[in-house]
């Protein structure tokens, strides 16, 4: 079945660490996303990507890095620079151009030790 | 920039129609959709509808858009247990292409009661 896989489901970072979060899509979508959830608020993009090699900042990029080597895998970094790491990331695909497609993976649980 | 709200909470009885309502600040909205999350998963979307139209009907959904107060709703006819979930809305505009400019709502928590 074609879909985004996202792993793992919970982490824990411990101070002055960087940690990882694996999003992977077998859709063939050119576009990927990274979001943010705080409990209580809406998703706040943190990064975008819509071709491989390329990506751009979203709203809340700071404290966070991002790759896209190839169509179907965009890694999110959270960096020991990003000071309240602590939220559900979720990460997301689109065709494109075709806004009302935007597919969602079933999240990460990040938390500070 | 954009502006999103939802109330944060909703309960109904089964069997009862729930409608959550949305209002925006952006005028040039192109699209607006709901996207329903159930508890640790991702979101999924139920519906959208384009700037042009005022009511669009899939099953139990509907959703109404009134363009001059920029206010959007989702009812649900014959809500079950199954429902239970947050809903958000979000909007964006045609002109940048992607999905990335989608401007979430704080979700609405739609409890279902026997």
């Amino acid at each position: 079945d074609g879909g985004i896989t996202q792993s793992p489901k919970y982490l824990f970072r411990k101070e002055g660490q960087n940690v990882t979060l694996s999003c992977e899509q077998n859709l063939n979508h050119d576009a990927m996303y990274w979001y943010r959830q705080d409990p209580g608020q809406g998703l706040r993009l943190i990064y975008y990507s819509q071709i491989v090699n390329d990506f751009q900042k979203g709203d809340i990029a700071e404290g966070y890095s991002v790759s896209r080597e190839k169509k179907e895998s965009f890694p999110l970094t959270v960096t020991s620079a990003q000071k309240n790491p602590t939220a559900f990331y979720l990460c997301a695909s689109s065709i494109g151009t075709d806004t009302e497609k935007l597919f969602f993976g079933s999240g990460t649980q990040l938390s500070v030790l | 920039g954009e502006d999103v709200e939802q109330s944060l909470f909703l309960s109904v009885r089964e069997g009862d129609s729930s409608v959550i309502n949305c209002t925006y600040t952006d005028s040039s909205s192109t699209y607006l959709y709901w996207y329903k999350q159930e508890p640790g998963a991702g979101l999924q979307l139920l519906t959208y509808i384009f700037s042009n139209m005022d009511m669009k009907q899939d099953q139990r959904l509907t959703v109404l858009l009134n363009k001059k107060d920029k206010h959007l709703s989702l009812r649900i006819a014959d809500t079950q247990t199954g429902d239970s979930a947050i809903y958000f809305c979000a909007e964006t505009y045609i002109n940048t292409g992607t999905a990335s400019k989608l401007t979430f709502g704080t979700g609405t928590r739609l409890q279902v009661t026997l």
